[in-house]
């Protein structure tokens, strides 16, 4: 199986900041990622596909990046609808598995 | 608009089945080329996927479950179904069922919380 390391854990930040979360995969996954928000008592929520594109209705503080085994979540200008939890997980090949996600908090 | 809703038992005995039905409504689960899928969320925030139906009723389990997971579907109902057997206390998780479409899921039902316990 492909493992997903996520980092941080936990993050708290302050409301206008720019925000990092980290998914490093075991092995070359080909941009084959997504990012995923979940807010308290919800579902999660699709966010980032193909590692870079914005899913609909995603708004563009929203970013990400990346390519092989490292990639990135950025958070533009933080806002307090923002504070969830944030999963990466790699399509690209069977079982697809998720990061352990990333507790984002308001400093 | 898709909406996917699980149901299920709240609470199942150790060594009994875990039984989950994924009710959908705004989308036919035979339209190409969506898969219907089980996730389940572990106290701890881990995420597992299970397994898919296709919308042609073929299936794709995760291979740690492969022994103890069936996923079926009743098309007339627009419903799809989670089975887990032998269940233990490790299975208590949030059930969730998903849409899946090139790679990701882009329609999740709310979860349904099920307990392992005597």
């Amino acid at each position: 199986d492909i493992q997903m390391t996520q980092s941080p854990a936990s993050l708290s930040a302050s409301l206008g900041e720019t925000v990092t979360i980290e998914c490093r995969a075991s092995e070359d996954i080909y941009n084959g990622l997504a990012w995923y928000q979940q807010k308290p008592g919800k579902s999660p929520q699709l966010l980032i596909y193909i590692a870079n594109s914005l899913h609909t209705g995603v708004p563009s503080r929203f970013s990400g990046s990346g390519s092989g085994t490292q990639y990135s979540l950025k958070i533009n200008s933080l806002q307090s609808e923002d504070v969830a939890s944030y999963f990466c997980q790699q399509y690209y090949n069977y079982p697809w598995t998720f990061g352990g996600g990333t507790k984002l908090e308001l400093k | 608009q898709v909406n996917l809703q699980e149901s299920g038992p709240g609470i199942v005995k150790p060594s009994q089945p875990l039984s989950v039905t994924c009710s959908v409504t705004g989308y036919s689960i035979t339209t190409s080329y969506y898969y219907w899928n089980w996730i389940r969320k572990f106290s701890g925030n881990k995420l597992e996927w299970m397994g898919y139906i296709r919308y042609d009723s073929s299936i794709y389990y995760n291979p740690s479950l492969k022994s103890r997971i069936s996923i079926t579907r009743d098309t007339s109902k627009n419903q799809f179904f989670l089975q887990l057997n032998t269940v233990t206390t490790e299975d208590t998780a949030v059930y969730y069922c998903a849409r899946h479409y090139d790679g990701t899921f882009d329609y999740w039902g709310q979860g349904v919380m099920v307990t392992v316990s005597s």
